[in-house]
């Protein structure tokens, strides 16, 4: 069955660097999707990358995807304070599922 | 647009009681769909409906839905047990292949 996992904490300095890594078990996904929740909200999304694609940029957010090893980052540049958040990996095989991963505890500290 | 609207955001009830967590979305979106968010177990998916009239269940026993029109999706806890102590999420979509998931605030439900 479909299966994605995360590691559960990320803690870095302000200024530094994220590298939130997920893996997958489906290799028919079409799409795979990096959410963010904040404390008391649901969740939304920041960005997607579809299957075909390696990388995809969005101003400080860079994904990067290795299909062969079924592998997925989210990497944030110059972290803030106000990135800390809980984010969340999730993979779309059929049409209308998706899965998410356990998300990764993300702390800022100053 | 209010977006996902989810009532009540918290409530505890005891075991064996029954509830519906309400969920309503003003996006005119087709799917719309129930998860439970648990610490270090992620999102795991209860219910999901493509449309109006339509519900597919994902996980056995314990809850109850029904779609009887666009806007509203409430989820029914038949008879609470503390197992079901959880955060539940909705969310929605439109049709449209790879358009994104919309999520309510969530509803903080504990069984006792």
């Amino acid at each position: 069955g479909e299966d994605v996992e995360q590691s559960l904490f990320l803690s870095v300095r302000e200024g530094d660097s994220s590298v939130i890594n997920c893996t997958y078990t489906d290799s028919s996904s079409t799409y795979l999707y990096w959410y963010k929740q904040e404390p008391g909200a649901g969740l939304q999304l920041l960005t997607y990358i579809f299957s075909n694609m390696d990388m995809k940029q969005d101003q400080r957010l860079t994904v990067l995807l290795n299909k062969k090893d079924k592998h997925l980052s989210l990497r944030i540049a110059d972290t803030q304070t106000g990135d800390s958040a809980i984010y969340f990996c999730a993979e779309r095989g059929g049409f209308q599922k998706l899965v998410f991963g356990t998300g990764t505890r993300l702390l800022v500290s100053p | 647009n209010a977006g996902v609207t989810q009532t009540p955001k918290f409530h505890i009830l005891k075991t064996g009681q029954s509830m519906t967590l309400q969920c309503a979305q003003d996006m005119n979106h087709g799917y719309m769909s129930w998860y439970r968010q648990d610490p270090g177990m992620g999102l795991r998916l209860i219910y999901y409906s493509a449309a109006a009239g339509t519900t597919d269940k994902e996980v056995p026993n314990g809850y109850n839905v029904s779609r009887l029109n666009t806007e509203d999706f409430p989820l029914r806890l038949v008879s609470a047990a503390p197992s079901q102590t959880s955060v539940y999420l909705c969310a929605s979509r439109n049709r449209v292949c790879n358009s994104p998931l919309h999520f309510g605030n969530g509803t903080r439900l504990t069984v006792t």
